[in-house]
């Protein structure tokens, strides 16, 4: 199975300011026949089931506000959130499609 | 607007049996694949199962092989997850998924049915 860790564990960002996650898998998950890679990242507010933010790596799923950016290739992926808005607040998880079993990371809490 | 409700949780003795469902709208449910996936506090988010839109491919997570069936009904636009022998580990949250996009990627979610196995 590939496995994805992510970092770090949890961020304290002031509103209007930066937050970074990162995200590592095992194994590469780029597909290298269509140049994809196949890793998605998700946003789960409190009480609420999680939400496609980002897939492709870098596709902002439709209705998502262009403050959230994915890059990376590989097994090395970025989501940055540019201006923390209130809302934000949540764990953000990152995941692999490339192969069966699908597999999250471990999740990543942005508080304020 | 797409809409994916689920139900059937509750309270199961260990060895027992379950059946959840999820109720779909805002979408054509016979042209796409769905999954479910569980969460617990402590193994996060943990994909179970997949069945494609026609039903010529299911497949299972190791931890639920043989236990869990997946099955849909397109005309009546409903996914179904049947647990048997069900044990602590499987005490979760289970969620129903839409693929759109791609095979593996989860693009809609529902609100989520609570599965306790406790005696």
């Amino acid at each position: 199975d590939i496995v994805m860790t992510q970092s770090p564990d949890s961020l304290a960002v002031s509103l209007g300011e930066r937050a970074t996650i990162n995200c590592k898998s095992s194994q590469s998950v780029l597909y290298t026949s269509n140049n994809k890679n196949y890793l998605a990242w998700y946003r789960q507010r409190p009480g609420q089931p999680p939400e496609l933010l980002i897939y492709w790596a870098s596709t902002r799923e439709s209705g998502v506000p262009d403050r959230f950016s994915g890059s990376g290739s590989g097994t090395d992926f970025t989501l940055t959130i540019s201006s923390l808005q209130a809302e934000d607040v949540a764990v953000y998880y990152c995941q692999q499609y490339f192969i069966n079993p699908y597999t999250f990371g471990q999740g990543t809490k942005v508080e304020v | 607007q797409v809409q994916l409700v689920e139900s059937g949780g509750g309270v199961v003795q260990p060895g027992g049996s379950v059946r959840v469902s999820c109720a779909t709208a805002g979408f054509d449910f016979s042209d796409y694949g769905m999954h479910w996936v569980r969460q617990t506090p402590g193994k996060g988010l943990e994909w179970v199962a997949f069945i494609r839109h026609d039903f010529s491919n299911k497949q299972y997570a190791d931890s639920v092989k043989g236990r869990f069936t997946i099955s849909r009904d397109n005309a009546k636009k409903m996914l179904y997850l049947q647990m048997d022998s069900l044990r602590a580990d499987d005490t979760a949250v289970y969620y129903c998924a839409c693929s759109v996009a791609a095979g593996g990627l989860f693009d809609y979610w529902g609100q989520g049915t609570l599965v306790i196995v406790s005696s």
